[in-house]
């Protein structure tokens, strides 16, 4: 099956710890994304890649780094630097072919213990 | 980027058509106009994709008027299962950041 899984479902993090979150899609998208989501609020874009080795931030890019060594994959970091890290993280993958569209992945949630 | 605006909330009963609309006055002329479905603690879903006119798939209409500042975003006789949040959003053709606004929070009941 073609899609986007994202590891773990649920991630906890000790204060001044890094914790990393994977995304892997097998859709042989060029461009993904990391999107964060608080509570009743739409999405916030984070980082972006549109092709391996090359990566842009978003909005809200500090605090938080991402690499893009294989197409395949898109795997972002959660720095000691961010001090409220507890949301939804949501990973997206989009070819970039035409007219686009987005394909989410199922989420990761991320809280502080 | 083209802002969108849409309602924060709706209430539907089961079995009626539902129309959300989303204004986008400053769309480019190579901007595209997409809908996705969220539910709670899942990804977006994609729902349907329009550029002008009217566009329809098994779950849902667009209707674009000819002056693309507004797309109302139809769902026939929608069920409990269709409480969810909507997201309207206008980007151009090619793949570039996408902006999802707050969306609409679409309650649906008996």
């Amino acid at each position: 099956d073609g899609g986007i899984t994202q590891s773990p479902k649920y991630l906890f993090r000790k204060e001044g710890q890094n914790v990393t979150l994977s995304c892997e899609q097998n859709l042989n998208h060029d461009a993904m994304y990391w999107y964060r989501q608080d509570p009743g609020q739409g999405l916030r874009l984070i980082y972006y890649s549109q092709i391996v080795n090359d990566f842009q931030k978003g909005d809200i890019a500090e605090g938080y780094s991402v690499s893009r060594e294989k197409k395949e994959s898109f795997p972002l970091t959660v720095t000691s630097a961010q001090k409220n890290p507890t949301a939804f993280y949501l990973c997206a993958s989009t070819s970039d072919q035409g007219a686009v569209t987005q394909y989410f992945g199922p989420g990761t949630r991320l809280l502080v213990l | 980027l083209a802002k969108t605006t849409q309602p924060i909330s709706m209430d539907s009963y089961e079995g009626q058509e539902v129309n959300i609309t989303c204004s986008h006055n400053n769309i480019a002329t190579n901007d595209y106009i997409t809908w996705y479905q969220q539910f709670p603690s899942q990804g977006p879903r994609f729902i349907i994709q329009g550029y002008k006119t009217k566009v329809t798939n098994e779950v849902a209409s667009l209707f674009i008027p000819a002056d693309r500042k507004s797309s109302t975003l139809s769902l026939p006789r929608v069920s409990l299962s269709d409480t969810a949040v909507y997201y309207c959003l206008v980007h151009t053709g090619t793949a570039s950041k996408l902006t999802f606004g707050t969306g609409t929070r679409l309650q649906v009941t008996l």
